[in-house]
């Protein structure tokens, strides 16, 4: 089982550019959503969603959008890339909501994101 | 390096030794709390997690403690070990994703 895949494990993006940090799931998982770690700081929600079709905004959505066509994949778009967002970016997905009785989150290996 | 360590408390522990990690939640109105563990360049990891109905639950050498009238979670390791060496963090749930509180986490380093 191949679990949470993200692609790429590193990149450098120019101020202004855009990109789609992708993000597939095996696992069947209905619950998916994106973090953002910075030095410091706990996991900050980004987006997430409940099922295809259907996303919301977490804590910090500004400059991101997403969206979530099938139950495996949920990409991540940065429309114009800005500093402000060099971060590890990670994506997670589950069988139900956190805080559900033995629902475990599984996480990808995350994104280096460099915004110069 | 990994940037996600900077400026994280480490707490350095000899091998074999137990290890106590602890975090402060802040939300009285939590009632899910779960322990992740992360390797350098890793994402995070489910450990084990306690219901506010509970002050103790037990896996495979972790222990996790719930402490509700201070707030207070520990993660206890025993016998730790170098494969342990990570940073450990807890997260507070008062109820769906948008009531998730992740910490910034304590790093452990296992002496050999």
């Amino acid at each position: 089982n191949a679990g949470v895949t993200q692609t790429p494990k590193f990149q450098v993006l120019k101020t202004g550019q855009s990109m789609t940090l992708q993000c597939a799931q095996d696992m069947n998982h209905e619950y998916m959503s994106w973090y953002r770690q910075d030095p410091g700081m706990g996991l900050r929600l980004i987006h997430y969603s409940v099922g295809a079709g259907i996303t919301d905004q977490g804590e910090v959505p500004n400059g991101y959008n997403v969206s979530r066509s099938t139950t495996e994949d949920f990409p991540l778009r940065l429309l114009s890339a800005a500093p402000s967002q060099t971060s590890v970016y990670f994506c997670a997905s589950s069988s139900d909501f956190p805080g559900t009785a033995n629902t475990e989150a599984f996480f990808g290996q995350g994104t280096r994101l460099t915004v110069v | 390096g990994e940037s996600v360590g900077l400026h994280l408390p480490t707490l350095s522990v000899q091998e074999g030794d137990n290890s106590i990690i602890n975090c402060a939640y802040s939300n009285s109105a939590s009632d899910y709390f779960i322990w992740y563990k992360q390797e350098s360049g890793k994402g995070p990891q489910f450990i084990i997690d306690i219901r506010s109905n509970m002050d103790k639950r037990q896996g495979q050498r972790v222990t996790v403690l719930l402490n509700k009238t201070v707030k207070h979670l520990s993660l206890q390791i025993a016998a730790t070990q170098p494969g342990d060496s990570a940073v450990y963090f807890c997260a507070e749930n008062s109820g769906g994703y948008q009531k998730v509180t992740f910490g910034t986490g304590t790093k452990l380093q296992v002496i050999p």
